[in-house]
């Protein structure tokens, strides 16, 4: 079974630190890989997605991914995060070929001080 | 915006007793899901749905059933309630693998 996973269970960074979320997965073949949010208190949201193409993927607030086909790999990043950025991450794979289930990471909770 | 619908945000149940939680989505997505999400482990599969009456078992099934009697409403049922049951239960759904809508969460409590 593949299985995801995410290196840091917390990060904390002061504001305007640089951020670099690690996540790997075990599926040797084809795979959309995403990542979601989850700040306090609220649902899960969609961070930005990879299907196919450039591996650097833009997402919302300033996000973005690069998948490195070679290493399993999709780590998240951001240059420059705020205090509004504590939230949990979540990397997550779909195996494609007509599948629509998706395999979690366990997550990481990214604390940012002011 | 699609919506996903979770009945209720918080529940607090006895051990044994039948669970019903209730999730509906107003954008005519055929897939539906079932997952729990606890701290360390992040979100598991229980179970899943590709159309009306259609299920699948996810990663940890044991001890949940559901049903899915109409295209927008996808029910987990714990049969007999137990304290490890006590959890965050999100219900997603989607159209294509283009993601998943997540409700709000229903945060259960078996005491």
């Amino acid at each position: 079974a593949q299985s995801v996973s995410q290196h840091n269970h917390h990060v904390i960074l002061s504001e305007a630190a640089s951020l670099e979320l690690g996540c790997n997965y075990s599926y040797g073949g084809t795979v959309n890989l995403f990542w979601y949010v989850q700040y306090p208190g609220q649902h899960l949201q969609l961070l930005l997605k990879y299907f196919s193409g450039d591996p650097l993927v833009k997402g919302i607030k300033g996000f973005e991914a690069e998948f490195i086909k070679s290493k399993f790999s999709f780590n998240l990043r951001k240059p420059s995060v705020q205090w509004s950025d504590t939230a949990e991450y979540f990397c997550a794979v779909n195996p494609g070929a007509g599948s629509y289930q998706l395999t979690f990471g366990k997550g990481t909770k990214l604390s940012v001080i002011p | 915006d699609v919506k996903v619908t979770q009945s209720s945000r918080y529940l607090v149940k006895r051990t044994g007793e039948k669970v019903f939680l209730e999730c509906v989505q107003d954008m005519d997505h055929e897939n539906m899901f079932w997952y729990r999400q606890d701290p360390g482990l992040g979100l598991r599969l229980i179970y899943f749905s590709y159309d009306v009456k259609m299920k699948e078992k996810g990663d940890i099934p044991e001890g949940y059933s559901v049903s899915r009697e109409k295209k927008e409403r996808f029910s987990l049922i714990l049969e007999s309630a137990s304290t490890n049951q006590t959890s965050m239960y999100l219900c997603a759904s989607s159209r294509t693998m283009k993601g998943y809508t997540f409700g709000s969460g229903t945060r259960l409590t078996v005491v």
